[in-house]
């Protein structure tokens, strides 16, 4: 059964960078478009970008200005790194597995439980 | 990029069948046939419900059932359930190969 789990600080300070992890076991984190969602308390879902296992990146085009996913294979994890932080990106943050169709589309089967961070001084 | 549009709410009783609306555009949800929703109570991760507009992942009730027409999905729960009562979120694949999620949706059951 893969599990994901982010791990990483709750609390940042506003102009900051927030830097998660998710560390996936139960399964290789070969092949599978590892992606980042997010959602502000009481909102609802916001996707902010995938890597391929390969190394490619897609980001939410609001948002990639200031997003870097990227893979560790070895160790099997991926990270969220985004940077000047405001009061706008405390939300939970997830991370998902992502699956691909033969042409396109993206859609998540495995989802970490999510954690949340907080923008604050 | 805006979010795909859903009904804030939807209600139903047990034993009834709901159908809960998502309209994006012909560059999203119209363009492809890569639409995914999910289930997500409170305090819980999202579970993925259905996707590629009509396919069930294993081990989902076929209660649940997708569809589309034109630049709007909908999703359909047959027999509600009132373990069924959570929020909803549509998604989208779009033509930026980006996605969208749905506003989300509270399904009340009665």
């Amino acid at each position: 059964q893969v599990q994901l789990q982010e791990s990483g600080p709750g609390l940042v300070k506003p102009s900051e960078t927030l830097s998660l992890t998710c560390a996936v076991s139960g399964g290789s984190i070969s092949s599978y478009y590892w992606s980042w969602v997010r959602q502000p308390p009481g909102k609802g879902l916001e996707w902010i970008g995938y890597i391929y296992y390969s190394g490619s990146t897609n980001y939410n085009p609001s948002l990639t200005s200031r997003v870097t996913i990227s893979i560790d294979t070895s160790k099997n994890q991926f990270s969220l790194k985004l940077s000047s932080v405001t009061a706008a990106d405390t939300a939970v943050y997830y991370c998902a597995r992502g699956l691909s169709g033969r042409s396109g589309g993206l859609y998540f089967d495995y989802w970490g439980q999510g954690t949340l961070v907080t923008v604050s001084s | 990029q805006s979010a795909l549009t859903q009904p804030a709410s939807v209600s139903g009783s047990p034993g009834q069948s709901i159908t809960i609306s998502c309209t994006g555009t012909s560059s999203d949800v119209g363009g492809y046939n890569y639409v995914s929703w999910y289930q997500q109570h409170p305090g819980k991760a999202p579970k993925l419900m259905i996707y590629e507009v009509s396919n069930r992942p294993s081990g989902v009730s076929d209660r649940f059932s997708g569809s589309k027409s034109g630049n709007t999905a909908s999703l359909t729960i047959s027999g509600l359930q009132t373990e069924d009562e959570a929020d909803y979120y549509c998604s989208s694949y779009t033509s930026s190969s980006t996605l969208l999620f749905g506003g989300g949706t509270k399904l009340t059951v009665l």
